[in-house]
């Protein structure tokens, strides 16, 4: 099983472009999420969706856009790229409702802002 | 506003050793979770608990969740180098989705 598949594993943009990070899962989850990890910050959650047409903003949205028009995928669309972007992107999805559901992580996006 | 604050955030040891990696809060959470991440993957959950005072075995690994579920511990008996990684604590609450995650201990096991 592929479980959650995030493309590209890597990226360098220059500021202020534009480019999306997609991520989709084949495990029929309901629940998706986005979360950015920094050197010392752990994980911060960015937008998350409880299923397809419906997306939430979460601690750090600010810069960050996506859309739920199927329940396999879940695209993060950075607007205009800022080197405070520059981290790791996990894209998460669980079929238990929160708090308890386990995440099933990707594999990871690392991204860097020029 | 770091909810989960684990410690210590860095710890190496020798195989065979004895570890206990801490994550507390002010917060009362429904649940919280353990995770490893190893380099260049994603964190992968290794138990949840949901009660207080709940304990958990996984193999040499012991989970505690505190009494008044504002804390936990991870304890790892007799460490090997397999256990090498960043270990997250992540705290779920029934209000909203935020599952908040804690800055992480990064575990180095050497043989």
């Amino acid at each position: 099983n592929a479980g959650v598949t995030q493309t590209p594993k890597f990226q360098v943009l220059k500021t202020g472009q534009s480019m999306t990070l997609q991520c989709a899962q084949d495990m029929n989850h309901e629940y998706m999420s986005w979360y950015r990890q920094d050197p010392g910050m752990g994980l911060r959650l960015i937008h998350y969706s409880v299923g397809a047409g419906i997306t939430d903003q979460g601690e750090v949205p600010n810069g960050y856009n996506v859309s739920r028009s199927t329940t396999e995928d879940f695209p993060l669309r950075l607007l205009s790229a800022a080197p405070s972007q520059t981290s790791v992107y996990f894209c998460a999805s669980n079929r238990v409702p929160y708090p308890t559901g386990e995440l099933f992580f990707g594999e990871g996006s690392r991204l860097t802002v020029l | 506003t770091q909810l989960l604050e684990q410690s210590p955030q860095f710890l190496s040891i020798q195989e065979g050793e004895n570890l206990t990696v801490y994550c507390n809060s002010s917060s009362v959470f429904s649940s919280l979770q353990w995770y490893r991440q190893e380099p260049g993957e994603g964190p992968v959950l290794l138990v949840t608990v949901v009660t207080g005072g709940e304990v958990k075995k996984l193999k040499r690994l012991t989970f505690q969740f505190g009494d008044a579920r504002k804390d936990s511990s991870l304890h790892i008996t007799a460490a090997q180098p397999g256990d090498t990684g960043l270990y997250l604590c992540a705290g779920g609450r029934n209000s909203g989705y935020a599952l908040n995650f804690g800055k992480g201990t990064s575990l180095l096991v050497t043989p």
